[in-house]
């Protein structure tokens, strides 16, 4: 499977601790998205990695949230001090070029309890 | 507001019926892209139109764009009750710094039902 993937795909976390999930873009776009996406709602734009420089983050990605892509590949996404509020699904896109279509992963559910 | 607004929220029709939602904008685009979803899975993209381009098609799909009116609309026709999805639209602006231009946008989704 050459598409986009996320681990986990499922995360039930206890409030207060940590989590981190994945993204492996196709391995030829170097762009890489990161989006929330919560029951009823379209998909929330978090942060846009080109290659490993990451180039805009929106005002959702408070300070407990980070995301990196160190060598311009996979990226990670770490929550912390998790809270109910950040109960989602975390989605990953990837893409070329700014002009193509994204590629969506599955997403990472994560639950906060 | 950079994001697109989808009318209807939601939509029931029966099987072999036609459906058409819009999508509503303020800013300037760059290009427009229609993405369905399954429930609780990921984004598919179905098609991307340009901003100098009125309409596209792809199979059942019908995609108009008025950038006078700054508004886009998807046509499914002869429904299949496997269309039954979320639908979005998603913008890539063309306004502001050139970083923000790299992101897409979503609006908030028609909701679509194909009843057998």
């Amino acid at each position: 499977d050459t598409g986009v993937s996320q681990n986990p795909r499922h995360k039930i976390t206890k409030r207060g601790q940590n989590v981190t999930f994945r993204c492996d873009p196709i391995s030829e776009h170097n762009r890489l998205y990161w989006y929330r996406q919560t029951l009823g709602q379209g998909p929330e734009f978090l942060t846009y990695f080109q290659n490993e420089a990451q180039l805009e983050k929106s005002r959702l990605l408070s300070d407990r949230f980070s995301a990196e892509r160190p060598k311009g590949s996979f990226s990670t996404l770490e929550i912390q001090r998790t809270e109910q509020g950040d109960s989602a699904m975390y989605l990953c896109a990837s893409r070329p070029n700014p002009n193509t279509e994204a590629f969506f992963g599955q997403g990472t559910r994560l639950t906060v309890v | 507001s950079q994001q697109g607004e989808e009318d209807p929220q939601a939509l029931s029709i029966q099987e072999g019926e036609n459906a058409t939602m819009n999508c509503s904008y303020k800013t300037s685009i760059n290009n427009l892209q229609w993405y369905r979803q399954n429930s609780g899975r990921g984004l598919v993209h179905l098609i991307l139109i340009r901003s100098n381009e009125r309409e596209k098609h792809s199979g059942r799909l019908r995609v108009t764009l008025d950038t006078s009116k700054k508004s886009s609309s998807l046509l499914i026709t002869a429904s299949r009750a496997a269309d039954t999805a979320s639908y979005f639209c998603a913008l890539r602006s063309s306004d502001g710094i050139k970083a923000a231009g790299n992101k897409l946008t979503f609006g908030g989704g028609t909701r679509v039902l194909v009843k057998p």
